[in-house]
């Protein structure tokens, strides 16, 4: 049973536009969210991440919204650029670890 | 190099045979975290090193799956009598304390094939 789902297994998003990646857990005990980015071949990088506490963070391109009630949360990535294409993963800290959604590619296409 | 290091970068066993996997984490990073990534999955943890104390194993998927950090820093994850369904990517991470409120560092991970 997954904790932790990102629903949409691929994003196609013009340069320049905004590209908006999915998450929704389960979890009620889970309390800091994270986003990695993973490119082929290598690990997952951090990206992003938000507190129970709060409902939206903001690093310059990245925004992370967080909804508790409806245990959902989403990257916004504005603009969009070709470097962003990678496979993107929502996490999740509950007692110790992080548990991983299954990721969704971004392509942002010239 | 300042990042998590892993080796060997790929590795194919025959069924049947011990693997061992190394983790150099950064320098002084309390936490240590083995996980499991099979193709088009997103990473499964298998256990959790904070020092030299393995405080949760309970990812590891069977008495095969065994991991160390006997000093507190580097730490090896061994398959005994691997099988194909352990074909996987396996991605270690640290982070300088307890995972909340802190992201944790990956390295590149190690592809293990067993053929």
């Amino acid at each position: 049973d997954q904790q932790v789902k990102q629903n949409s297994p691929s994003l196609s998003v013009q340069e320049g536009r905004i590209s908006i990646l999915n998450c929704d857990y389960t979890n009620s005990m889970f309390d800091y969210f994270l986003w990695y980015k993973k490119y082929p071949a290598e690990g997952p990088t951090f990206l992003i991440s938000i507190s129970s506490i709060k409902d939206k963070n903001e690093d310059g391109r990245f925004t992370v919204f967080l909804n508790k009630s409806a245990k959902h949360l989403s990257l916004h990535i504005v603009p969009s650029q070709p470097g962003d294409s990678a496979v993107y993963f929502c996490a999740a800290v509950g007692y110790s670890t992080l548990t991983f959604g299954k990721g969704t590619m971004l392509l942002v296409s010239p | 190099g300042a990042g998590v290091s892993q080796s060997p970068r790929y590795k194919v066993a025959k069924r049947g045979q011990d693997v061992a996997l190394r983790c150099d984490p950064i320098s002084g990073h309390v936490s240590l975290f083995w996980y499991q990534q099979a193709l088009g999955q997103g990473p499964e943890f298998l256990t959790y090193f904070q020092n030299e104390a393995q405080l949760d194993k309970s990812g590891l998927p069977s008495d095969r799956f065994f991991a160390e950090r006997p000093e507190g820093s580097v730490s090896t994850l061994k398959i005994q009598r691997t099988q194909q369904e352990d074909s996987a990517v396996y991605l270690c991470a640290s982070s300088w304390k307890r995972v909340e409120r802190t992201e944790a560092f990956f390295g590149q991970g190690t592809r293990l094939t067993v053929v």
